[in-house]
């Protein structure tokens, strides 16, 4: 089974600092990573991905995420917050030997809401 | 280019009602998927689709249906509408297996 932790539902920055917004992660073998990001009253967006190679992975908009496998997670970051970034944040995994072959839906963790402030 | 549409964007039900959520998506993508949003718990998986003729189960497939007769469409059907169906809903589409989903802007339901 594939699980995904958001432990922060919320997270406060000042604009112009840098954020982080932190993920782990659980497969039983090697792991697709995914940050989308949520605007109100929108459908999700997609921000990055890794499937493989270099363990730091840039984004849309200026976001970067970092794969670290032995601590088994993929932290969203930003050098520089701007208000536009406030949302709500997901991270999802796939398990690459999940057993839809890749064809089903990713498992997303419970969402982080970012909050910039002026 | 519209990307992944769904009608409606709003809507009410009494309970026991029916309706059918309706997904099409203009990308030619095989994969497609429905997603239920309740606060504070992410995305839950109800039904997936590979290509046209074939759906499969996802997480939380209790209470509804799906068809997928084209590559572009794929209706989401609620038989019996109950309070726990009380959501916002998303449809996605994908091409391939390390590919990004799209989705499109959500139905949110209210069963009363």
């Amino acid at each position: 089974a594939q699980s995904v932790a958001q432990p922060e539902d919320q997270v406060n920055v000042a604009e112009g600092n840098p954020l982080t917004v932190k993920c782990t992660y659980s497969v039983s073998g090697n792991p697709y990573l995914f940050w989308y990001v949520q605007y109100p009253n929108r459908g999700l967006q997609f921000l990055l991905k890794y499937i493989t190679g270099d363990n730091l992975v840039k984004g849309s908009y200026g976001f970067e995420a970092e794969f670290n496998k032995s601590q088994t997670s993929f932290h969203l970051k930003k050098p520089s917050a701007l208000v536009s970034d406030s949302a709500l944040y997901f991270c999802a995994v796939r398990d690459i030997w999940s057993p839809g072959g890749g064809a089903d839906g990713l498992t997303f963790g419970k969402g982080t809401h970012l909050i910039i402030q002026p | 280019n519209a990307g992944v549409t769904q009608t409606p964007k709003f809507r009410i039900l009494k309970i026991g009602q029916s309706m059918t959520l309706q997904c099409t998506q203009d990308m030619n993508h095989n994969y497609m998927y429905w997603y239920r949003q309740d606060p504070g718990m992410g995305l839950k998986l109800i039904y997936y689709s590979v290509g046209a003729g074939i759906t499969d189960k996802g997480e939380v497939p209790n209470g509804y249906n799906v068809s997928r007769s084209t590559t572009e469409d794929f209706p989401l059907r609620l038989e019996l509408a109950a309070p726990s169906q009380t959501s916002v809903y998303f449809c996605a589409s994908k091409q391939g297996d390390y590919t990004e989903a799209f989705f499109g802007q959500g139905t949110r339901l209210t069963v009363v």
